[in-house]
């Protein structure tokens, strides 16, 4: 089954515990991305990569890292949490042919840090 | 960066009725995408329209696409409880920017 999948779905941490949340797709797909929700706010861009070790920042890159070793992963790390990091956060992978941009999103991760 | 922008907001609708919302964004565009979520679930990708298209449907969805107004409507027909969900519309500006979601529509369809 074609999917993008997260781990882990729920989290809660404290300050400045470094996290990481995995994000991986079976699908082949050159671009992924991720985003955080918050209430009234929507959808934000967080990073993104175009293919396997290109990433670029998004609209709120400020705290968090990605990275882009293997096609299938992308992983979301922030260093030092803050309790302003807490949203409920999206991986999304699409392929960059004929559908380019159409998007494939994971089930959320619900992060609170305290 | 740009962003779509939906209205309303909300709408509630009793059950077999139409729903119409509408997003509007600012700058040109490669195409316009609707996505549906379910509360606290991942976006799921409904329609795409191109910026040359006008109109485009897929089973009880119709999506128009005014590029001279920068405006596009999702028009969700005989509505079901199941469609109960937030709408949101999302913009490409160019072969490769990524997506900018609007803050969605929130329908609540009563049965």
């Amino acid at each position: 089954e074609a999917q993008v999948t997260q781990n882990p779905r729920y989290l809660i941490t404290v300050t400045g515990k470094k996290l990481t949340v995995t994000c991986s797709q079976n699908m082949n797909h050159e671009y992924m991305s991720w985003y955080r929700q918050d209430p009234g706010l929507g959808l934000r861009q967080i990073y993104y990569s175009m293919n396997v070790e290109v990433t670029d920042k998004g609209d709120v890159p400020e705290g968090y890292k990605v990275s882009r070793k293997e096609k299938r992963n992308f992983p979301l790390i922030l260093e030092s949490p803050s309790p302003n990091q807490t949203s409920l956060y999206f991986c999304a992978s699409s392929q960059l042919g004929t559908e380019r941009w159409k998007q494939y999103f994971g089930p959320g991760t619900r992060l609170t840090v305290t | 960066s740009q962003q779509g922008e939906e209205d309303p907001q909300a709408l509630s609708i009793q059950e077999g009725e139409n729903a119409t919302m509408n997003c509007s964004y600012k700058t040109s565009i490669n195409n316009l995408q609707w996505y549906r979520q379910n509360s606290g679930r991942g976006l799921v990708h409904l329609i795409l329209i191109r910026s040359n298209e006008r109109e485009k449907h897929s089973g009880r969805l119709r999506v128009t696409l005014d590029t001279s107004k920068k405006s596009s409507s999702l028009l969700i027909t005989a509505s079901r409880a199941a469609d109960t969900a937030s709408y949101f519309c999302a913009t490409v500006s160019s072969g490769n920017t990524p997506l900018v979601f609007g803050k969605g529509t929130r329908l609540s369809v009563i049965a």
